[in-house]
């Protein structure tokens, strides 16, 4: 079985500032997709940005990007330029490449907040 | 562009007693996932459905539990006799196909608090 793990619970960046949250997973699979999901306060939970294990270049979205080394199996996210309106949890996911196993597994969160 | 829609939002129920709750996929969303996340953690696989097909379950899903999709439309999830356990949220999340990095997209979820 997959799992995921985010070792921070909380982290907190000064606003416009750049963050990174950590995420490492195990998995005996070779082809797999990472997720990264953004969870305000009350409000539903949003893709950030996703990542091919089988590609080897960083997924790139707007002030998100991702560092993933597959053979660590980590998969980090930075966000540049932090803003008020990234306060959330946010969770790390894997999902499995094979057709007939769709479901996310999601690592504990992390939550982050944004320092005026 | 209407999202997924869950209903009820909060739920407040006293053990022992049945609920049930709705959730309305993206139109044309054949993949409607429920997960269910407990305080402080991430969300957890229940089960999903392929339009009307339920094609994975996880252990989770105790014999309480009961989830159905009967046009491949909306889906319910019911659970029985309710325990304090049972007390999270609910997410529903609906993707248009099974392949590739197709995102699955959450609902606002149904808060269930068992008394």
């Amino acid at each position: 079985a997959q799992t995921v793990t985010q070792s921070q619970p909380e982290m907190s960046v000064q606003e416009a500032e750049t963050v990174t949250l950590s995420c490492t997973y195990d998995t005996s699979e070779s082809d797999y997709y990472l997720f990264w999901y953004k969870q305000p306060p009350s409000r539903q939970m949003i893709l950030v940005i996703r990542q091919e294990a089988y590609k080897q270049q960083n997924a790139t979205e707007n002030r998100f990007s991702v560092n993933f080394q597959k053979a660590a199996k980590s998969f980090s996210l930075k966000i540049s330029d932090s803003q008020l309106g990234d306060a959330a949890m946010y969770f790390c996911a894997y999902r499995s490449e094979d057709f007939g196993n769709e479901k996310l597994t999601f690592g504990t969160g992390t939550r982050l907040t944004i320092i005026p | 562009d209407t999202g997924v829609s869950q209903d009820p939002r909060h739920k407040i129920t006293k053990r022992g007693q049945n609920v049930t709750f709705r959730c309305d996929p993206i139109s044309e969303h054949n993949r409607l996932y429920w997960y269910r996340q407990t305080l402080g953690q991430g969300p957890e696989f229940l089960t999903y459905f392929q339009n009307e097909a339920q094609l994975e379950k996880s252990r989770l899903l105790s014999d309480r539990f009961s989830a159905e999709r009967p046009k491949g439309s909306f889906s319910t999830l019911e659970i029985q006799r309710t325990e304090q356990g049972d007390s999270a949220m609910y997410l529903c999340a609906s993707s248009p196909k099974p392949t590739g990095t197709d995102t699955q997209y959450f609902g606002p979820g149904t808060r269930l608090t068992v008394l």
